[in-house]
């Protein structure tokens, strides 16, 4: 079973801040948080990762709280193309069987204009 | 660009038939999946290989198996297709997690209709 929960869907405006809330409250230490998102009929893409400090990349803010037990990715400047399911994954940082991903439902993001 | 390449776009076998969905990456990734998706269930693991000739049941393993025997390559193997495996089938491949460079890439897709 997925170790998140994320709500269903958000609606966004288009050029405001999309922020995508994640709960992974049974997260352990060795456990990075990872963002994918799937745009219909494609596979899903890789967005961004974290252990526990805060990361920017040129296409998200992954906030982590100092607990660890939620996280936000945050789309600072939401377009009608980021309109997708996002999701939110915990995975182990070390190799072997426990590496696998396991996706939940994700949230669906509308950006509308 | 890392790339991981599947077979086919589209299939569509007949009830009983042996499937073979192949898929190709070209980055030495260690990890490799198949994932099937379906509407309303999300993705749901299939089968993982961490390693050439390693395997490991995911979620739903029943009705299918797996053969990893070269590094690059990963294949799902329908047995006896049925139309309850009518679905969209996904691979993907990752270096070791929390390494840099370790987020997945997926391929496009495979839709598999079987009838």
């Amino acid at each position: 079973d997925a170790k998140t929960t994320q709500p269903p869907s958000m609606d966004c405006a288009e050029g405001r801040a999309a922020n995508l809330p994640c709960n992974h409250s049974t997260i352990s230490g060795n456990e990075y948080v990872y963002w994918y998102r799937q745009i219909h009929s494609q596979g899903p893409q890789y967005i961004i990762h974290g252990l526990k400090n805060n990361e920017t990349n040129e296409m998200a803010s992954l906030i982590i709280t100092e607990d660890r037990k939620s996280s936000t990715l945050i789309l600072p400047h939401a377009t009608l193309r980021d309109t997708a399911v996002y999701y939110c994954i915990v995975r182990v940082g070390y190799g072997g069987s426990q590496g696998n991903l396991i996706f939940g439902k994700g949230t669906k993001l509308s950006v509308k204009p | 660009d890392v790339k991981v390449t599947q077979s086919s776009r589209y299939l569509v076998k007949r009830t009983g038939e042996k499937v073979f969905l192949e898929c190709v990456q070209d980055m030495d990734h260690e990890n490799m999946f198949w994932y099937r998706q379906d509407p309303g269930l999300g993705l749901r693991l299939i089968y993982f290989s961490y390693d050439v000739k390693m395997k490991e049941k995911g979620d739903i393993p029943e009705g299918y198996s797996v053969s990893r025997e070269k590094k690059e390559r990963f294949s799902l193997i329908l047995e006896s297709a049925s139309t309850n495996q009518t679905s969209m089938y996904l691979c993907a491949s990752s270096q070791l997690p929390g390494q840099k460079g370790s987020e997945a890439f997926f391929g496009q897709g495979t839709r598999l209709t079987v009838v």
